[in-house]
């Protein structure tokens, strides 16, 4: 069974850091793209990040970029988003995924159960 | 950057076919997928690659592309359907964008 259990939110204040895991588990973790989505409380979804299976290729939102680094350790079977000068309006429900990618598609398969960050003073 | 737009809200009777469109420029040029989350629960994928079911989805979910729109279309709807619904698609510019979400009721 595919499971993906995030940690690390938490309240914070702005201009902080925090940093998210994501420990995965029930398949080949090194054989997957990996990605972060954030749900402001009541809003929609917005993806963060994605990352390629052996981490060389890292793509961003442009609202984060310079600010938030995704990385994965495929050992540990763990994917990460090191968060930096964190503002009010990253405030949100952080969701790690298990993607599936082709030339011309990409989406997430599996989500995690999220984790909540709170920024603010 | 790319937009996709739904309506904020949809009703349906119980037993009627529930009709969710997602819109955006030339979206049938493009692959979309719908995400289900009902409230406290994460995200589930309902339809990939425009027309695709996952594994343990009713049959009564099916998605359609054409044009400018996608449409998630539920039959037969039954009252534990009531959820958001989320539309889906990727260019290798964009990456992933999503849609703001429909929620649908069922009356």
């Amino acid at each position: 069974e595919v499971q993906l259990v995030e940690s690390g939110g938490g309240l914070v204040q702005p201009g902080g850091s925090l940093r998210l895991s994501c420990a995965a588990s029930g398949f080949t973790f090194s054989t997957y793209w990996m990605s972060w989505v954030r749900q402001t409380p009541g809003k929609g979804l917005e993806w963060v990040a994605y990352i390629k299976q052996d981490g060389s290729e890292k793509y961003y939102v442009d609202s984060v970029k310079g600010r938030f680094t995704i990385s994965r350790d495929n050992a540990k079977k763990s994917l990460y988003l090191q968060m930096n000068s964190l503002r009010a309006e990253d405030t949100a429900v952080y969701y790690c995924a298990r993607d599936v990618d082709s030339s011309s598609w990409y989406y997430s398969e599996y989500w995690g159960q999220g984790t909540l960050v709170t920024v603010s003073s | 950057s790319y937009d996709l737009t739904q309506p904020p809200s949809v009703s349906v009777s119980p037993g009627q076919t529930a009709s969710i469109p997602c819109s955006g420029n030339k979206l049938g040029n493009r692959y979309v997928h719908w995400y289900q989350q009902k409230p406290g629960q994460s995200p589930v994928l309902v339809i990939y690659q425009n027309t695709k079911r996952p594994s343990g989805i009713p049959e009564r979910f099916s998605g359609f592309n054409s044009g400018n729109t996608a449409t998630l279309a539920i039959s037969g709807t039954q009252a534990m359907d009531e959820a958001d619904y989320f539309c889906q698609a990727w260019d290798s510019i964009t990456h992933v964008v999503f849609g703001g979400g429909t929620k649908l009721t069922v009356l």
